[in-house]
């Protein structure tokens, strides 16, 4: 099973509609969740954390956190071209999977948002 | 003022020689890490240093060798590159252990 999932898309939304991305992962001990944004040609940008269930807003981005189903997503309200982007899902990993300590990253979702 | 810093941006090189990138972080945070982002824009961590010690050291040819001067510093030596070590290389760095901040990033072509 793979650390970190996300539908690779493209997701294509219209502008002003609301954008949603959705990942999952397998670690069941992490605790930090990422969402970053990644314009073609660019290096990756944090858009939004997560630690704790439920949910966190900032401007028009929420994200949105369910341990026990291992489920993260990020809601882009009133999606505008300029969100156009590759969004990269990104789990800090507990450790006690064999594995270290370490960030791991899904392969993205590319989003669209049409004029 | 740039945070994360890389250099070079781009590296055209032939297969066989020895390169280097460099990485420096203004930021004043403790931890460095470098990325590779293959092809497919899979972004996969490969070292990672907290004040100048190696604490994370993925399944990486040993071609590859991080070297930390100073905790503002991490840089990427490659040996003998290969053809499938052509990618996007991304220095980043975190104040704590999973908050990051990622470079512009060096594209490095293999030929």
């Amino acid at each position: 099973q793979k650390e970190v999932e996300q539908n690779s898309g493209p997701l294509s939304v219209p502008e002003g509609a609301i954008a949603s991305l959705n990942c999952t992962y397998s670690d069941r001990g992490s605790q930090s969740f990422f969402w970053y944004r990644q314009y073609s040609g660019k290096s990756p940008e944090l858009i939004m954390f997560i630690y704790s269930n439920g949910d966190k807003e900032d401007g028009r981005f929420t994200a949105q956190l369910n341990k026990a189903s291992q489920y993260v997503s990020l809601l882009i309200r009133d999606s505008q071209p300029s969100d156009s982007a590759t969004y990269l899902c990104a789990v800090y990993g507990s450790g006690t999977q064999g594995g270290s300590e370490k960030l791991v990253f899904g392969k993205g979702t590319k989003l669209t948002v049409n004029p | 003022d740039t945070a994360v810093s890389q250099t070079p941006k781009y590296l055209v090189t032939q297969m066989g020689n020895d390169k280097s990138i460099k990485c420096e972080q203004n930021l004043g945070h403790d931890t460095m890490y470098w990325y590779k982002q293959d092809s497919k824009k899979f972004l996969k961590i490969m070292f990672s240093y907290n004040n100048k010690e190696l604490i994370i050291n993925e399944t990486v040819p040993n071609r590859f060798s991080p070297k930390s001067p100073d905790k503002a510093h991490l840089n990427l030596h490659i040996n003998s590159l290969e053809l499938g070590d052509s990618a996007v290389y991304f220095c980043a760095s975190s104040p704590s252990t999973d908050t990051q901040y990622f470079g512009p990033g060096t594209r490095l072509t293999v030929l």
